[in-house]
């Protein structure tokens, strides 16, 4: 089936430090890929995503390349900010029906990522 | 634009007691999903809903129940809680379009959650 795998955390990092949060996956057919955000005590936010190969999905400064060759989708920041703390999520929607159960998305475990002044 | 609405935000149960989560959406979205969210294990689907009148099991149905009733709702039940049901739920939707149905594009909504805690 398909799965997420994503670097274990906590990630602490200094502000303006560069980030890289790794995403690798396996699927059966050709997923989407995307990365989700969960700020404290909050709901799970989409941050960005990519539908095919090689698209780069980009948003609040956050970068990720959706690799086909290496089943990557990793996730970067040039100068992270103490507002980035959060738990991150990478998740893969199968487009053949096979992951998450039909229509849901399939989770990575979640990385957290503590940013100190 | 209240989007995903789930109740309630905190709830404590005793081992055997039952209750129902709560959960609507106003974004006209065809597909609705419950997770759970555990400690070092991410999110995992309990259920979802592909379209009004229909449910499907996810990775991890047992112990739960869930009803779509109607295009906006979509709750959660637990029969008859135990401690392993500890957890963060969190429901979502989204949108159903194109030939097919494929929603693999589409990205989900969620709501804020409900921390549920069963002694």
């Amino acid at each position: 089936g398909d799965s997420v795998t994503q670097m274990e955390g906590p990630v602490t990092l200094s502000e303006e430090a560069f980030l890289t949060i790794n995403c690798t996956y396996t699927a059966t057919g050709y997923p989407s890929l995307f990365w989700y955000v969960q700020y404290p005590g909050e709901g799970l936010q989409l941050l960005l995503k990519a539908t095919k190969a090689d698209d780069k999905g980009s948003n609040k400064g956050f970068e990720a390349t959706y690799r086909k060759e290496t089943t990557s989708f990793h996730l970067e920041k040039g100068s992270v900010q103490v507002s980035d703390s959060a738990v991150y999520f990478c998740a893969l929607s199968d487009r053949s029906g096979s992951g998450g159960g039909a229509d849901g998305l399939t989770f990575g475990k979640g990385t957290h990522l503590i940013i100190q002044p | 634009n209240a989007g995903v609405t789930q109740t309630p935000k905190f709830q404590v149960l005793k081992t055997g007691q039952s209750m129902t989560l709560q959960c609507a959406q106003d974004m006209n979205h065809n597909s609705m999903y419950w997770y759970r969210q555990d400690p070092g294990m991410g999110l995992r689907l309990i259920y979802y809903s592909a379209s009004e009148g229909t449910t499907d099991k996810g990775e991890v149905p047992n112990g739960y129940n869930v009803s779509r009733l109607n295009k906006r709702e979509f709750s959660l039940r637990l029969e008859s809680a135990a401690p392993s049901q500890t957890s963060v739920y969190f429901c979502a939707s989204r949108s159903l379009r194109g030939q097919g149905g494929s929603a693999a594009n589409e990205k989900l909504f969620f709501g804020s959650g409900t921390q549920l805690s069963v002694l």
